[in-house]
């Protein structure tokens, strides 16, 4: 079947400009996870949603970063104000239950450049 | 350790070489230990998920072990071929559910 896709794949966005990432999951995953991406780094966690409502929103850095999940199947974070620091790529994860563990699917990502 | 540590950075490997590198993670509140393959322009894909101390785990030529006491796992590939380039990320969970944890990844490079 078709697995978590992302769009767009590529977005450049000058500094200060308001931006949206959007991630499809697979269909009947219930969790959807946010993870940024910065060079050099690893994968960093932003915010999980368990159907519609978040479940963790710890890892969103400040307040211009905001993410929903309205109808519990697609999800849009949100950035406001984008400042050049903000550039990394953006990968978006869905899980369902299943046995003991549950495993995050990811998608390609969303590489954000802000010139 | 408080955060999720991998080493080398980077590896260079002949094909046919064997290779094998580490990701240290927090002994405490463990639950899972994840690896994952992420080749350029595609999604990061699951290799292993292990749960239990001395855990092993195999896929093709690829490999790991798990000891969750002194926090570190093992990933082995043997006879390594050029479609095993890719960066390989481990990842911590302290839940079932929840975050996971990155290390920075190992890149492995490998040459014909």
């Amino acid at each position: 079947g078709a697995g978590v896709s992302q769009t767009p794949s590529n977005k450049v966005t000058e500094k200060g400009k308001y931006v949206e990432l959007r991630c499809d999951p697979i269909s009947g995953h219930t969790a959807l996870y946010w993870y940024r991406q910065s060079l050099g780094q690893g994968p960093e966690f932003l915010i999980y949603f368990q159907g519609t409502g978040a479940a963790d929103d710890s890892g969103l850095p400040n307040d211009r970063f905001f993410a929903v999940r309205p109808e519990g199947s697609v999800s849009t974070l949100k950035i406001q104000r984008t400042e050049r620091g903000d550039s990394a790529v953006y990968l978006c994860a869905s899980s369902a239950r299943g046995g003991t563990y549950y495993e995050q699917y990811f998608g390609p990502g969303t590489r954000l450049t802000v010139t | 350790i408080l955060n999720v540590e991998q080493s080398p950075q980077s590896l260079h490997v002949q094909e046919g070489d064997s290779t094998n590198f580490t990701c240290s993670f927090p002994s405490s509140n463990f639950y899972a230990l994840h690896w994952y393959r992420w080749e350029t322009a595609k999604s990061p894909e699951a290799l292993f998920v292990m749960t239990l101390n001395g855990d092993e785990k195999k896929k093709g030529r690829i490999s790991a072990t798990l000891n969750t006491k002194e926090g570190y796992s093992y990933l082995y590939i043997k006879g390594s071929q050029p479609e095993d380039s890719a960066t390989y990320l481990c990842a911590f969970s302290t839940d079932s559910w929840g975050k996971l944890q990155f290390g920075a990844g190992t890149q492995v490079v490998v040459t014909p």
